[in-house]
């Protein structure tokens, strides 16, 4: 039962570095979603897919690249880390949009 | 566009006590979800609100939506310590033309014995 799976859950960048944040769901959920965690500041969306080969920009999405090639990953690529990008990221799936969103574990970044 | 705020932002309360925590949102949302996060993990769905005067409850904790005055809120009877937590409302214009998920920013509840 893996659910949502992130990884890594914590990584160190420096300014200026690129990455990928990698999500797998196993649930055949069609819709999937990034969101960053900052205090005070609740989760913001990134980017969300309803389905492969569909990607569309949510509330925070500069500096961040989203693909979904299949059904079962979701990768948030970062193309030039900032100090502004260190948060926690989370990836969640659903059904189909508007179902239950179900979390990965997040995954710390740290941009220095 | 959609925003949504919760308040009380943080809230401290004694084992026993009740309390709520409100949850507005600016524009029509056919759904409101709630959701509870424990400090340094993964959020957990607690319930899924989909018309105007849902009410779900499940131990200590009773949601409700009133789509006309575009608010939930989440009631809290008699708390316990293992209820401490932040718990966080999402809205989403269903059937809209974006497909968008938003949170609030949360609200700490710290239950004091």
């Amino acid at each position: 039962n893996a659910g949502v799976t992130q990884t890594p859950k914590f990584q160190v960048l420096k300014t200026g570095q690129s990455m990928t944040l990698q999500c797998a769901q196993d649930m055949n959920h069609e819709y999937m979603s990034w969101y960053r965690q900052d205090p005070g500041m609740g989760l913001r969306l990134i980017h969300y897919s309803v389905g492969a080969g569909i990607t569309d920009q949510g509330e925070v999405p500069n500096g961040y690249n989203v693909s979904r090639s299949t059904t079962e990953d979701f990768p948030l690529r970062l193309l030039s880390a900032a100090p502004s990008q260190t948060s926690v990221y989370f990836c969640a799936s659903s059904y189909n949009f508007g179902g239950e969103l179900f979390f990965g574990e997040g995954s710390r970044l740290t941009v220095l | 566009e959609l925003k949504v705020e919760q308040n009380p932002l943080f809230l401290s309360m004694q084992e026993g006590k009740n309390y709520t925590i409100y949850c507005n949102y600016s524009t029509t949302s056919d759904r409101l979800y709630w959701y509870r996060q424990d400090p340094g993990k993964s959020l957990e769905s607690l319930f899924v609100l989909l018309s105007n005067g849902a009410v779900k409850q499940e131990g200590r904790l009773m949601a409700s939506l009133d789509t006309k005055a575009r608010l939930s809120t989440l009631h809290i009877t008699a708390a316990v310590h293992d209820l401490s937590a932040t718990y966080f409302c999402a809205a989403t214009n269903y059937g809209g033309a974006t497909n968008k998920l938003i949170f609030g920013t949360g609200t700490l509840l710290a239950v004091q014995p």
